[in-house]
């Protein structure tokens, strides 16, 4: 089963944090998180292997709580840059299953 | 260092044909996943080969087939093809290491359209 994240869009202004939530309704072995803009393909951004555990890479990071079988990825002093879809990946039993996206927007 | 490479970019094809479409992994990786997208979806898991074989598979039928070749590129080929075929088709390599997908490292895409 996909994973569920939410929200399905937010729109923020330049300096603005936002948090993308991710939950799967099986056991998760790892958790992916990549950003697709506009006609590109996906990049990675992180992946976390085991609850509890948290990463972050300048001002992205995210968190792992394995019990609630959940991610969420906090974006924080948001730049243009950092417009597109986020999408996180579940991984159960080497079979990767995407959520539906959320489409972030920044603004000046 | 290249990257994930597909080939072609874009196709176009005819519904009831074949097709096949290319994948090279990033250097150093050993295992290509390959993906569905339709607009303003995520990615539908196709199926993952590694060691030339498929790994796991996704919810495709068996029209959707693939291969894994020694130098580890890929091919993804689908028979019999319908409008609902019509999606960016994506090829993603990974490191497996220690076991499980990996950072997986996408490809462009293939655009496929079926009339």
């Amino acid at each position: 089963q996909q994973p569920v994240q939410s929200p399905q869009a937010v729109i923020l202004r330049e300096g603005e944090d936002a948090v993308i939530n991710c939950s799967s309704s099986k056991a998760l072995y790892s958790v992916h998180w990549y950003r697709q803009k506009h006609g590109e393909a996906p990049v990675f951004l992180m992946i976390l292997l085991k609850g509890g555990e948290q990463k972050g890479h300048e001002k992205i990071s995210a968190s792992f709580n394995e019990k609630k079988q959940q991610s969420s990825l906090y974006l924080t002093a948001s730049q243009l840059s950092y417009s597109g879809t986020y999408f996180c990946g579940t991984e159960i039993d080497n079979d990767m299953r995407f959520g539906a996206g959320t489409r972030l927007t920044v603004k000046p | 260092d290249a990257g994930v490479t597909q080939s072609p970019t874009h196709l176009i094809k005819t519904r009831g044909q074949q097709v096949t479409l290319r994948c090279s992994p990033k250097s150093g990786h050993d295992t290509v996943s390959w993906y569905q997208q339709a607009l303003g979806q995520g990615p539908q898991f196709i199926f993952q080969y590694y060691e030339e074989e498929e790994r796991q598979r996704g919810n495709f039928p068996d029209r959707f087939s693939g291969h894994q070749f020694p130098n580890y590129s890929s091919e993804l080929n689908v028979n019999a093809l319908l409008l609902g075929d019509s999606a960016l088709y994506l090829c993603a390599s990974s490191f497996i290491g220690f076991g499980g997908s990996g950072e997986q490292y996408f490809g462009p895409g293939t655009r496929l359209t079926v009339t």
